[in-house]
């Protein structure tokens, strides 16, 4: 079966850095993608890597290892309005996207 | 303002009832996605269009129906409603179809079925 995995809730404080990770098992890879999901609200896009390495995009990472199965999510100089769920997304071989359940982020003051 | 609209944003239903799902898209995007999303668990994709005209089964379908008859407007139907489609329902929409494109994501149409 196809599973994606990852943390159900973090906590961080403000002004650090915060790692969310993501392993996933699928029927074919297409890339990985990263969302970002305010309560109540829609998830927005954030990232897409389907290359290994690190691609950085202002305050926010996305590192992706093929290899391994593996992608993590950073988040640098956290701030109050980064407290959000983060939806990991893998595209499988159909060019279909399985979701992780989401890691809730917690930003303590 | 482009984007995605969905309608109602939340809906109670008698069981048993029939209910469709409104989505409009104004980014000209072949493909659109209608997802259910649950607490504990991750999107789950109901069905899915890569044009007008076509449609397509995701993981989730039974119970659901769907039809594109142009490319803006991608209605979800369900015919008899039951407790177990209490959700949170989103529609999507990239620009591409079958590919890894970005998905475009609707406000949400909260549904509780009594």
């Amino acid at each position: 079966g196809q599973n994606i995995d990852q943390p159900t809730e973090m906590t961080a404080t403000e002004g650090a850095i915060v790692q969310i990770n993501c392993t996933y098992q699928t029927s074919g890879f297409n890339g990985l993608f990263w969302y970002q999901q305010h309560a109540g609200e829609a998830p927005t896009f954030l990232s897409y890597n389907v290359l290994d390495g690190l691609e950085e995009k202002g305050r926010f990472s996305s590192f992706l290892s093929r290899s391994k199965g593996y992608s993590y999510l950073l988040l640098k100089e956290l701030q109050m309005k980064d407290s959000a769920s983060y939806l990991c997304a893998v595209s499988d071989s159909n060019y279909q996207l399985i979701w992780g359940a989401g890691t809730k982020l917690i930003i303590k003051p | 303002i482009a984007g995605i609209t969905q309608a109602p944003t939340s809906q109670i239903l008698a069981a048993g009832r029939r209910m469709t799902l409104r989505c409009t898209q104004d980014m000209r995007h072949n493909a659109m996605y209608w997802y259910r999303q649950d607490l504990g668990l991750g999107l789950r994709l109901i069905h899915y269009s890569n044009t007008a005209g076509t449609t397509g089964k995701g993981e989730v379908p039974d119970g659901y129906s769907v039809s594109r008859a142009n490319t803006d407007d991608f209605p979800l139907t369900l015919a008899s409603a039951v407790p177990s489609q209490t959700s949170v329902y989103f529609c999507a929409s990239s620009a591409v179809a079958a590919s890894a494109d970005t998905q475009y994501f609707g406000p949400g149409t909260r549904l509780t079925v009594l």
